[in-house]
């Protein structure tokens, strides 16, 4: 079974641009999560999907955004990028609410 | 608040050292999970637990609910098992994780 992948791995934005990253789950699973991991605050949750609706979401203003489609797959977006921005995000998706979460390799985006 | 503490932040150890990790938390639980990182970023789960005890080849974890702790046991460890391992908790009536800080282990051979 083909893990969590996530699109692009790489990426390099200027301050003011917006963003799209993409995750596509383990076939079969359900719920996708995003996070976000700097150096400074560490793994932050940034927002939770289940069966394409968002049933959580963490402390992030709303420039961060996400939605997830009916084959499961989710995108997150981020506009009016800032140079605080620049994080490796990593969403996760297990079967359902509360089952392991396998995570993603990632992507990173470095805001210029 | 719902926090996550992990010690030590940072460990160092000689090839075949047993290591143990801690994390503690402030409030009830509906899981707790343990997480490898590997330089470059990706993530894997080695646990997720409620209650007790699991093993997966060298690496033990368990847990006590009563104390709000969890432990990461690595037995016979190995150079390949530096990495930063990082403690996440899931808070009851919250579905998202909130994690540690982490903890750098480095196992020299």
């Amino acid at each position: 079974k083909a893990g969590v992948t996530q699109t692009p791995r790489y990426l390099i934005k200027t301050r003011g641009q917006q963003v799209t990253l993409s995750c596509s789950p383990i076939s079969g699973h359900r719920s996708v999560s995003w996070y976000q991991q700097t150096p400074g605050q560490g793994l932050q949750f940034l927002f939770e999907y289940f069966s394409e609706t968002q049933r959580n979401k963490g402390n992030f203003p709303g420039r961060f955004s996400g939605r997830q489609f009916s084959n499961s797959r989710s995108e997150m977006n981020v506009s009016t990028l800032e140079l605080g921005d620049s994080a490796l995000y990593l969403c996760a998706s297990s079967l359902a609410e509360y089952y392991e979460q396998y995570f993603g390799p990632g992507t990173r985006l470095t805001v210029t | 608040k719902n926090e996550v503490e992990q010690s030590p932040q940072n460990l160092t150890a000689q090839e075949g050292e047993f290591i143990t990790i801690n994390c503690s938390y402030s409030v009830g639980i509906s899981a707790l999970h343990w997480l490898q990182q590997h330089p470059g970023g990706g993530i894997v789960s080695l646990f997720m637990l409620s209650s007790g005890k699991k093993k997966h080849g060298r690496l033990i974890a368990t847990i006590n609910i009563q104390e709000k702790h969890s432990s990461l046991h690595i037995t016979a460890s190995h150079p390949r098992d530096s990495a930063v391992y990082i403690c996440a908790v899931c808070f009851q009536g919250a579905q998202k994780l909130v994690f540690g800080q982490g903890t750098r282990l480095t196992i020299n051979p």
